[in-house]
């Protein structure tokens, strides 16, 4: 299996640009985590899907943020604009959830993120 | 209610030597407490996990110890190696979340040769 799959691995750039952050989730996983890890703030849970839905979108910071999870197998993290506070590695995750019972998150291996 | 604190927040200890990381957390409804284990330029993997009906799990080297009355539980590393540098995350979850997990702030381990 070849894991969660996340491009780009580092991105560069200006304030007020657009970024798109994408995220293959393992086959057959049926829920989707998009993290946020600064030195700061350590990892903080921006949004988790279940079946594609949004189920909680709490931690997205503000409106500059927006998920979307069209199938099973894409999912997209979009910052516009993007801000130098947004800079930070952007993680997506995975598991097999399957109503009660407890599931491992397999995590990909990041996004550097810097917006300068 | 919804966080785990952990403590400390960075920590050296000698190769051989044992780590302990601590975790606490106010949520009664909490009942599955993974620990991860992330190397520099990785994403977090899932370490060793345990579930509030038994005191005490143990693989290999490592333990996660939980005190369910008082609401805290902790990860021991014993004989320390320099391969265990990296950060480690607690965490929790309610059962049927869809695989939520709330984690704790992280603490950076170093074991010095």
């Amino acid at each position: 299996d070849a894991g969660v799959i996340q491009s780009p691995r580092h991105e560069v750039t200006e304030m007020g640009q657009e970024v798109t952050l994408r995220c293959k989730p393992i086959s057959g996983h049926n829920s989707l985590f998009w993290y946020r890890q600064t030195m700061m703030r350590g990892l903080e849970l921006l949004i988790y899907f279940n079946n594609n839905v949004p189920i909680d979108d709490s931690g997205m910071p503000e409106d500059r943020f927006s998920a979307k999870m069209p199938n099973a197998s894409f999912s997209t993290l979009k910052i516009q604009p993007s801000e130098p506070r947004d800079s930070a590695v952007y993680f997506c995750a995975s598991s097999l959830a399957l109503g009660g019972g407890f599931y491992e998150q397999y995590f990909g291996p990041g996004t550097r993120l810097t917006v300068t | 209610q919804q966080q785990v604190k952990q403590s400390p927040q960075s920590l050296i200890v000698q190769k051989g030597g044992i780590s302990i990381i601590n975790c606490a957390y106010e949520n009664t409804a909490f009942d599955y407490f993974p620990w991860y284990q992330q190397f520099p330029g990785k994403g977090p993997a899932l370490l060793i996990a345990i579930r509030p009906d038994v005191s005490e799990k143990k693989e290999g080297r490592f333990t996660i110890s939980f005190n369910k009355s008082a609401k805290q539980f902790s990860l021991h590393i014993m004989d320390s190696q320099p391969g265990d540098s990296a950060t480690y995350f607690c965490a929790a979850s309610i059962e049927g979340s869809q695989g939520n997990l709330i984690f704790g702030k992280g603490t950076k381990l170093s074991v010095k040769p």
